[in-house]
């Protein structure tokens, strides 16, 4: 069975610049997740997707980031502008239903300078 | 809100030794509480879970986790650590009935010493 698939594996850019990640879930996992994890810290749950319709994005900075999941299967997750505070690994992770096993994604490791 | 705390930063252990990886949790509700393994460049992998039932829970790579409610506490075990397994551990807890929505500790640095 195919991972969770991320991509681009690193982005370097300057701040205020504008960046997207591009995440494919495990075929037929309805739910899924983006999740920022700082160094030094453990992940924190931006934002939770069923399908195409969002969950739950109470801790997503809305008014820099986005994400979308068209065709409730790929999704993205956009920074703009972005901050130096924004530095960060971005994981994607899904699951079959919302409280089956989760799957992680290797990330994509950010840096602004 | 639920949270979590792994106190120890970074703990070393020689190959061979036992293995135990404390944590302590705050959720008011039977919370829902799992290990994740992170690997250099990799994602997190799923150790183990307890949801109910049995305290002691059996996971993969011969880890093992016991739930004790009275001291809320979660903590991770191994009778005899082997070199793959230095990696970052994380304890995580997650709502009842809120599946996946997890809250992570800051992580644990496991180094195994030859």
């Amino acid at each position: 069975e195919a991972g969770v698939a991320q991509s681009p594996r690193y982005k370097i850019i300057e701040k205020r610049q504008s960046v997207a990640f591009w995440c494919n879930p495990i075929s037929g996992h309805a739910t899924l997740y983006w999740y920022q994890q700082i160094l030094g810290q453990g992940p924190k749950l931006l934002i939770q997707f069923q399908n195409n319709g969002v969950v739950d994005d109470s801790q997503l900075p809305k008014d820099r980031f986005s994400a979308e999941r068209l065709k409730g299967v790929d999704s993205t997750l956009k920074i703009q502008p972005a901050k130096l505070e924004d530095s960060a690994v971005y994981l994607c992770a899904s699951s079959r239903e919302g409280n089956e096993k989760l799957f992680f994604g290797s990330g994509t490791q950010l840096s602004v300078l | 809100a639920q949270s979590v705390t792994q106190p120890d930063i970074h703990i070393t252990v020689s190959e061979g030794a036992s293995l135990e990886l404390r944590c302590n949790y705050s959720y008011g509700a039977t919370p829902y509480l799992f290990w994740y393994v992170q690997s250099p460049g990799q994602g997190l992998q799923l150790l183990l879970k307890y949801f109910s039932g049995d305290t002691l829970v059996q996971g993969i790579k011969g880890f093992e986790a016991e739930f004790k409610r009275s001291q809320s506490s979660f903590n991770l075990r191994k009778p005899s650590v082997h070199w793959s397994d230095a990696a970052e551990y994380f304890c995580a807890v997650g709502l009842t009935g809120g599946g996946n929505k997890l809250t992570f500790g800051t992580g644990t640095q496991l180094k195994v010493e030859l």
